[in-house]
């Protein structure tokens, strides 16, 4: 069954540092995302992305952060300088439609953590 | 923004009962989502149902949808060991973005 992965499960790093999340969504998916999870919090939307292009983002989507699909399978997630709250658990999900129509499907998340 | 909110925030039931858990939201859905996650782990897709649906249906669990009292419920017959996980709704707001409650942790006891 296919499914969205992502790389690493689990990564550490200095605050100040930047840091690649990666994704690869499912092969005929149109729609990707990203989400995170801050631990004991709700899971919180930071990104959506379509046409190579951002569709929407949230307030925690800043100038830190930018997501790129650098060829036709990755979507990454980069924050360029890391902050002690942004550990949390980063998911990647991806649809075929737009969510409105249709389930998500979720990668296993990255932990980051930052210290 | 809408938000989804899970009660109770944790249920803890012998393996073989049932366990319904509720969601409530505030504005006006296109559909809402049912997700699972086990400890520390993804999110896996359960059930979507739609504002036009009041009942759905996948193997042992069960959806309702009341939009007039905005909540939907979901139901997990004959439990399992297996499905202890927390439990979580998301709605799908006017941005297109999943809002995600707190969800109920759910501990089946063998």
């Amino acid at each position: 069954e296919p499914e969205v992965t992502q790389t690493p499960s689990h990564q550490v790093t200095q605050m100040g540092q930047e840091v690649i999340l990666r994704c690869v969504p499912i092969s005929n998916h149109l729609y990707f995302y990203w989400y995170r999870q801050i631990l004991g919090q709700k899971v919180e939307f930071l990104v959506s992305f379509y046409n190579n292009e951002i569709s929407e983002k949230s307030e925690i989507f800043d100038d830190q952060f930018s997501v790129e699909r650098p060829d036709g399978s990755n979507f990454t997630l980069k924050i360029r300088s890391t902050k002690l709250e942004d550990s949390a658990m980063y998911f990647c999900a991806s649809s075929v439609q737009v969510i409105m129509n249709t389930e998500a499907f979720f990668g296993q998340g990255t932990r980051l953590t930052v210290v | 923004s809408q938000q989804g909110e899970e009660d109770p925030q944790a249920l803890s039931i012998q393996e073989g009962e049932n366990a319904t858990m509720n969601c409530s939201y505030k504005t006006s859905i296109n559909n809402l989502q049912w997700y699972r996650q086990n400890s520390g782990r993804g999110l896996v897709h359960l059930i979507l149902i739609r504002s036009n649906e009041r009942e759905k249906h996948s193997g042992r669990l069960r959806v309702t949808l009341d939009t007039s009292k905005k909540s939907s419920s979901l139901l997990i017959t004959a439990s399992r060991a297996a499905d202890t996980a927390s439990y979580f709704c998301a709605t799908v707001d006017s941005n297109y973005q999943l809002i995600w409650g707190a969800g109920t942790k759910l501990i089946i006891k063998p």
